[in-house]
């Protein structure tokens, strides 16, 4: 039992560039998040998908897009990377909503 | 002014002592309210949750809301040298959690 899987752990990117943060859960639930966390500003809510097929902007949606491509897996998509966009980025799922499992995170850095 | 207001520490106190965590909220309609614990490069981890006030105790832990004061407490006792991380509060608002920054806690061997 894997829980939440994220890939990859560290990414470099060069402002401009796109890609695409993976998340996968093997605990059926319904509901998963992406979040991003920087210093002394905690977690911050960037999409959430309350169920396959729904997805809604959280706190910080600009300059992301995300795809719920089935139950198990979420992903994030940077289509033009900008430094502010330096960060750890955390997916999440939880059936209930209180009970969030977290992944291990992805470092970015964006040049 | 945030929703959730938490002081970030470093909390650095010595193994054994009593550790006394907080967070205060302006939003009333809050109704559930958590703790997580993070260790350095790694995901939170869900250490307590209560629904409205009063306390609830899990081992060397215990978690206090008031909700008149709008003030949340996690007490640890009998600290350890591994209690040492990250502790974030955390309170439910419609679809999703509104976090604190979290505080930094060192427990000196």
């Amino acid at each position: 039992n894997a829980g939440v899987t994220q890939t990859p752990k560290f990414q470099v990117l060069k402002t401009g560039q796109s890609m695409t943060l993976q998340c996968a859960q093997d605990m059926n639930h319904n509901s998963m998040y992406w979040y991003r966390q920087d210093p002394g500003m905690g977690l911050r809510l960037i999409y959430y998908s309350a169920s396959e097929g729904t997805t809604d902007k959280g706190e910080v949606p600009n300059g992301y897009n995300v795809s719920r491509l089935n139950k198990r897996e979420f992903s994030l998509r940077l289509e033009s990377a900008a430094p502010s966009q330096t960060s750890v980025y955390f997916c999440a799922s939880s059936e209930p909503q209180e009970t969030q499992y977290f992944g291990p995170g992805t470092r970015l850095l964006v040049l | 002014q945030k929703e959730v207001e938490q002081d970030p520490g470093p909390l650095s106190v010595p193994e054994g002592a009593i550790v006394s965590l907080n967070c205060t909220y302006s939003n009333s309609a809050f109704q559930y309210f958590m703790w997580y614990r993070q260790y350095s490069r790694k995901g939170p981890e869900l250490l307590m949750y209560t629904y409205s006030s009063g306390n609830k105790e899990d081992g060397r832990f215990t978690a206090q809301v008031d909700k008149s004061s709008k003030y949340i407490s996690l007490f640890i006792r009998d600290s350890q040298p591994s209690d040492s991380a990250t502790y974030l509060c955390a309170m439910r608002s419609n679809y999703q959690l509104i976090w604190g920054a979290g505080t930094k806690l060192i427990i000196k061997p």
